[in-house]
């Protein structure tokens, strides 16, 4: 069946740091990649996609391209926030599915 | 146009007490999906409903657990006699249909509960 892998977390990172969030799938067919993010006391919330491999799915500085060779759309950040600090979430969708399979999550702590 | 709304946002009930959870979808949604997440499971998938009809409930944990759609726009998660391990944020979350792609879910803010 269809899974998604994430980096352990916590990650905790300095403001202005680089950021990376690795994200791996196995799925048959050709999925959809999602970044959720959940802000804290917050439900999740989409922060950006991408439908076909070479996509580059991009929101608020956040960035992550789905690579199908290495299976793998990993988040990446040029120089974080306080305010980033969140759990974020990869998922896939799989086309005809009804139903997003969500990584485990990894929670961000930016410390000033 | 409001988001999905969520009730009670926090509840605290003792062991045995049934506990119902509320949820308004966005207008237009025709998909409801409630989650439910603890630090030790993460982000589980209870059940969903496509057009008010469930669809996948193989993700209610027990006979404990029942989910309704009396309404387009609206679902209640219900359980009964609740346990201490039922304790967790609970969230509603809705979408125009996922089939098509787009994969966009809509939370809601969630509920809290907890079980003594």
């Amino acid at each position: 069946g269809d899974s998604v892998t994430q980096m352990e977390g916590p990650v905790t990172l300095s403001e202005e740091a680089f950021l990376t969030i690795n994200c791996t799938y196995t799925a048959t067919g050709y999925p959809s990649l999602f970044w959720y993010v959940q802000y804290p006391g917050e439900g999740l919330q989409l922060l950006l996609k991408a439908t076909k491999a070479d996509d580059k799915g991009s929101n608020k500085g956040f960035e992550a391209t789905y690579r199908k060779e290495t299976t793998s759309f990993h988040l990446e950040k040029g120089s974080v926030q306080v305010s980033d600090s969140a759990v974020y979430f990869c998922a896939l969708l799989n086309f005809g599915n009804e139903k997003l399979t969500f990584g485990t999550g990894t929670r961000l702590t930016i410390i000033p | 146009d409001a988001g999905v709304i969520q009730s009670p946002r926090h509840e605290v009930t003792e062991m045995g007490q049934e506990v119902t959870l509320r949820c308004k979808l966005i207008s237009g949604h025709n998909s409801l999906f409630w989650y439910r997440q603890t630090m030790m499971r993460g982000l589980e998938l209870l059940i969903y409903f496509n057009n008010n009809v469930p669809i996948d409930d193989s993700g209610m944990p027990e006979d404990r657990f029942s989910a309704k759609m009396p309404n387009a726009s609206f679902s209640t998660l219900k359980i009964q006699p609740s346990e201490p391990r039922d304790s967790a944020v609970y969230f509603c979350a809705s979408s125009q249909g996922l089939a098509g792609g787009s994969g966009e879910l809509f939370f809601g803010e969630g509920s809290r509960l907890t079980v003594l």
